[in-house]
């Protein structure tokens, strides 16, 4: 049969307005968060990061916050513009336990709307 | 760009071709990764290289089969591939596994 896309959770903002992306993390024990952007056609680009011991981290236009308790991570992007449009994923690993790799989630597509 | 080049950017092969994928970073980065982005899943842990030793594969069919020669530089070689192999390959590289990735443009895979 025909291959069926993958259907990501999709968010679509009007120009000039705030964004909330969402991530359930899966691992408790996870120390180490990161957000990536992903444009079509390119690989995945490096947005923000944030540690456990903090639960929220403010970049250029974007913030992340974290709710260890209910493993929650949230990406707000504030005054959205069209070339926000992309894949958005988060990703978690243990910084301090050896060599884990990053888990990624699977990614919400924000689409801004001019 | 991002300091990880991969090429080729597209490939069309057929189901008894082979063929490599190409990946260099220019980060001194010292560990590497191939990831496969389909449309059914999300991204895909393939391999992963540290100091130049494969230190993960995420049972990965034998007809993919990865090489990293140096710190710098990772191939993915590709032989009797199946079409549902078509998808994007990423590669990345990180400073140990402590940081983020950063990850190449990709290679778009069709297999006919």
């Amino acid at each position: 049969g025909e291959s069926v896309g993958l259907h990501l959770p999709t968010l679509s903002v009007q120009e000039g307005d705030n964004s909330i992306i969402n991530c359930a993390y899966s691992n408790s024990a996870s120390d180490y968060f990161i957000w990536y952007k992903q444009e079509s056609g390119k690989g995945p680009q490096f947005i923000i990061d944030i540690r456990s011991n903090m639960d929220k981290r403010q970049g250029q236009r974007v913030t992340v916050l974290l709710n260890k308790t209910v493993k929650h991570l949230s990406l707000q992007i504030a005054a959205t513009q069209p070339g926000d449009s992309a894949v958005y994923f988060c990703a978690e690993t243990l910084r301090n336990s050896g060599n884990t790799p990053l888990v990624f989630g699977k990614g919400t597509r924000l689409s801004v709307i001019a | 760009e991002t300091g990880v080049t991969q090429t080729p950017r597209h490939l069309v092969m057929g189901m008894t071709n082979k063929k490599s994928l190409k990946c260099e970073q220019h980060l001194g980065h010292n560990a590497m990764y191939w990831y496969k982005q389909s449309a059914k899943k999300p991204l895909e842990l393939m391999f992963v290289y540290s100091l130049e030793e494969r230190v993960e594969n995420n049972s990965v069919p034998s007809r993919f089969s990865p090489e990293c020669p140096n710190s710098s530089h990772l191939f993915l070689h590709l032989h009797t591939l199946q079409p549902e192999d078509s998808a994007l390959y990423l590669c990345a590289s990180s400073q140990d596994f402590k940081y983020g990735y950063t990850f190449g443009s990709g290679t778009r895979l069709t297999v006919v």
